[in-house]
């Protein structure tokens, strides 16, 4: 079955850029949908489709996808950013849904 | 406001079953489909199961086919997952997740806060 792979963890100060990396052969031809959740809350969709922000998402989040690596990355990064966020794929060879082992994001 | 609300969690005995339910508001439920992902405590999130909008195709994660059932009542605007024979490994906070489109294979778009399953003699 399809493998997605993310780093364990991320930390930065205030106002630097995250970059958060999900790897996956040739993810770069899957549709990369990324999740944040924040301690004792539920997971809540950042980005879907690799590049695009569902409503009420700040612009501070952004996507990309190609080759084996899709990236989120989160600009000028605050306090409320800390959270663990996920990377998802749907694997159609096999009808699963696939997270990453989730990347915790600590803003110093 | 779209809203999802687990019910059916608590402490069951390995080997035995339960019945968890989702009710959703907020959203013309049958034209989406939707979700059960599951969260061990302190761990990464686990898809479970998914079912499309009328109920079609389902899906079910290697660790629970067999075992679990996902359905759905669409005139009480309901999501349920029937687990049987569980097992102290499928101790999870379990959410109900809600699609962004009708077929299975997009995004979880509205997830609810979660009941917690705790397999345990």
């Amino acid at each position: 079955s399809y493998v997605l792979t993310q780093p364990p963890s991320v930390s930065l100060a205030p106002g630097q850029t995250a970059s958060i990396t999900c790897g996956g052969k040739n993810i770069g031809s899957e549709s990369v949908h990324w999740y944040q959740q924040k301690p004792g809350q539920a997971p809540v969709l950042v980005i879907h489709y690799a590049t695009d922000r569902p409503s009420g998402i700040p612009e501070r989040f952004s996507g990309s996808n190609s080759g084996d690596t899709a990236t989120l990355t989160i600009s000028r990064v605050e306090a409320g950013d800390e959270a663990d966020y996920y990377c998802q794929v749907w694997d159609s060879s096999s009808d699963h849904y696939v997270f990453g082992p989730g990347t915790k994001v600590t803003v110093l | 406001e779209e809203q999802l609300v687990e019910s059916g969690g608590g402490l069951v005995q390995p080997g035995r079953s339960l019945r968890l339910s989702c009710a959703a508001s907020g959203f013309t439920f049958y034209d989406y489909a939707m979700h059960w992902v599951r969260q061990a405590p302190g761990k990464g999130l686990d898809w479970v199961s998914s079912i499309d909008w009328n109920s079609d195709n389902t899906a079910y994660a290697d660790s629970v086919k067999g075992r679990f059932t996902i359905s759905r009542d669409n005139a009480k605007n309901s999501l349920y997952l029937q687990m049987n024979s569980l097992r102290a490994e499928d101790t999870a906070f379990y959410y109900c997740a809600k699609d962004s489109g009708s077929l299975l294979g997009t995004s979880l778009n509205s997830w609810g806060h979660g009941t917690l399953v705790t397999v345990s003699s």
